[in-house]
């Protein structure tokens, strides 16, 4: 089975303070995923990646980073975290376009991310 | 762009009752898939369904079943007999592709209580 984990479900920081939010996935996916998650706007792509030291812009990239050194861990980064980041955070995998089932996202179980 | 309508915002329904949660997408893409996802209370997005829009077969799997329309451009999920452990949050996607790769879009959700 596709294991993502995140390193935590929950995590208070404040305003100003810099955060990282780690992902890990154990089946050798080439494309990972972070998206932010709120009540009444769905799940926002902020981020992806299709392979190692690349990253791609998503809908929602201001006030983000990420880092991806390694093909299993993608990290999403907060500069300079603002209460306007206060939100659920996902992380997903996937195969690359053209295998079977390339596109499933598979997903971690998410960081509650709360900015004072 | 692509576009995912989940006209539902919140349904309620008792145990045993069938239930549909609607999906509707825009894609000009002649090639796309379509996903069904569930994220119950704990947090995690649990994939559920993957549909490639040349196969309008209807699914079933269980208790769930899909309905795949192109005419329509609907995917929608049905539930029979439901269960308390259905309650979740209801998430139709489509894919979308960009460059040589892919990536999801989300409609807003549903969320789904199965009263006792």
């Amino acid at each position: 089975d596709v294991k993502v984990t995140q390193s935590s479900r929950y995590l208070v920081k404040r305003t100003g303070e810099k955060v990282f939010l780690e992902c890990v996935q154990d089946m050798d996916h080439e494309n990972m995923f972070w998206y932010r998650q709120d009540p009444g706007l769905g799940l926002r792509l902020i981020y992806f990646s299709y392979d190692v030291k690349m990253k791609e812009k998503g809908d929602i990239p201001e006030g983000y980073s990420v880092s991806r050194e390694k093909k299993e861990r993608f990290s999403l980064i907060l500069e300079s975290a603002s209460t306007n980041q206060t939100s659920m955070y996902l992380c997903a995998s996937s195969s690359p376009l053209g295998r079977e089932g390339g596109d499933t996202q598979y997903f971690g179980p998410g960081t509650r991310l709360t900015v004072l | 762009a692509q576009k995912v309508t989940q006209a539902q915002t919140e349904i309620s329904v008792v145990e045993k009752e069938d239930v549909t949660l609607d999906c509707v997408y825009e894609t000009r893409d002649t090639t796309y898939y379509l996903f069904w996802y569930k994220q119950p209370p704990s947090g995690e997005l649990v994939f559920l369904i993957r549909r490639n829009s040349f196969d309008e077969q209807n699914e079933i799997s269980g208790r769930y079943s899909w309905n795949f329309q192109k005419s329509t451009s609907s995917f929608n999920f049905t539930i029979t007999a439901s269960q308390v452990v259905d309650s979740a949050v209801y998430f139709c996607a489509l894919s979308e592709a960009t460059g040589s790769n892919y990536k999801l879009t989300f409609g807003k959700g549903t969320l789904l209580t199965v009263n006792p």
